[in-house]
């Protein structure tokens, strides 16, 4: 069956500090992946979006990674401030998405 | 735009009563979910509609569950009856299909479901 694994436990970083979050999949030939951002009590927020032709995506801070020889998307925030603690979810597929269960980001100064 | 809008933001209710969750997607928008979220299983897709006819009911848990979408503004999601297991925190969300099949989604901000 179609598997997404996040890093479940959270990630704490300092600020200023790059945040690199993974998220692995198996069973699945997605052609697109997508990065969610959800704070607490809240829904999820679409970040970015890339193609499964693609290396690398950038906006802003934020960078993603994708490499379906390794079935591997990278997140990537730069520059991290307190503001970017949250829990941040991938999602596949097309319509229809499957999500991860997500890595929760703690910013600390 | 208000965004996704769902109604009621909490529910309390007991256990073999109905429940029913009401969204309003984002004008425009062509496609519908239904999400469920907890801690153990994270977010789950339950059902989601196309143009107002649902497309994949097969993440609805059992027929307790329903879910309709009598027009484009509206969709309800029906529990009944409810049973303690059923609390989790619920999302709609709706999208408007882009090119190449993909689709960002809009979440509303869910409602939170407590069956006692």
């Amino acid at each position: 069956s179609q598997k997404i694994e996040q890093n479940s436990e959270a990630l704490n970083i300092q600020e200023g500090k790059t945040a690199t979050l993974t998220c692995n999949y198996t069973n699945y030939s997605p052609a697109y992946l997508q990065w969610y951002r959800q704070d607490p009590g809240r829904g999820p927020v679409f970040l970015l979006l890339i193609r499964e032709n693609e290396k690398e995506k950038r906006k802003e801070r934020l960078k993603v990674t994708f490499d379906t020889t390794l079935k591997q998307s990278l997140f990537h925030i730069t520059a991290s401030q307190p503001a970017d603690s949250a829990t941040y979810l991938c999602a596949l597929g097309g319509s229809k998405l499957t999500f991860g269960t997500g890595t929760r980001l703690q910013v600390t100064l | 735009d208000a965004g996704v809008i769902q109604s009621p933001r909490h529910e309390v209710t007991e256990m073999g009563q109905e429940v029913t969750l009401r969204c309003k997607p984002i004008s425009g928008h062509d496609y519908l979910f239904w999400y469920r979220q907890t801690m153990m299983r994270g977010l789950e897709l339950l059902i989601y509609f196309n143009n107002n006819v649902p497309i994949d009911d097969s993440g609805m848990p059992e027929d307790r569950f329903s879910a309709k979408m009598p027009n484009a503004s509206f969709s309800t999601l029906k529990i009944q009856p409810s049973e303690p297991r059923d609390s989790a925190v619920y999302f709609c969300a709706s999208s408007l299909r882009g090119a190449e099949g993909r689709n960002e989604q809009f979440f509303g901000p869910g409602t939170r479901l407590t069956v006692l």
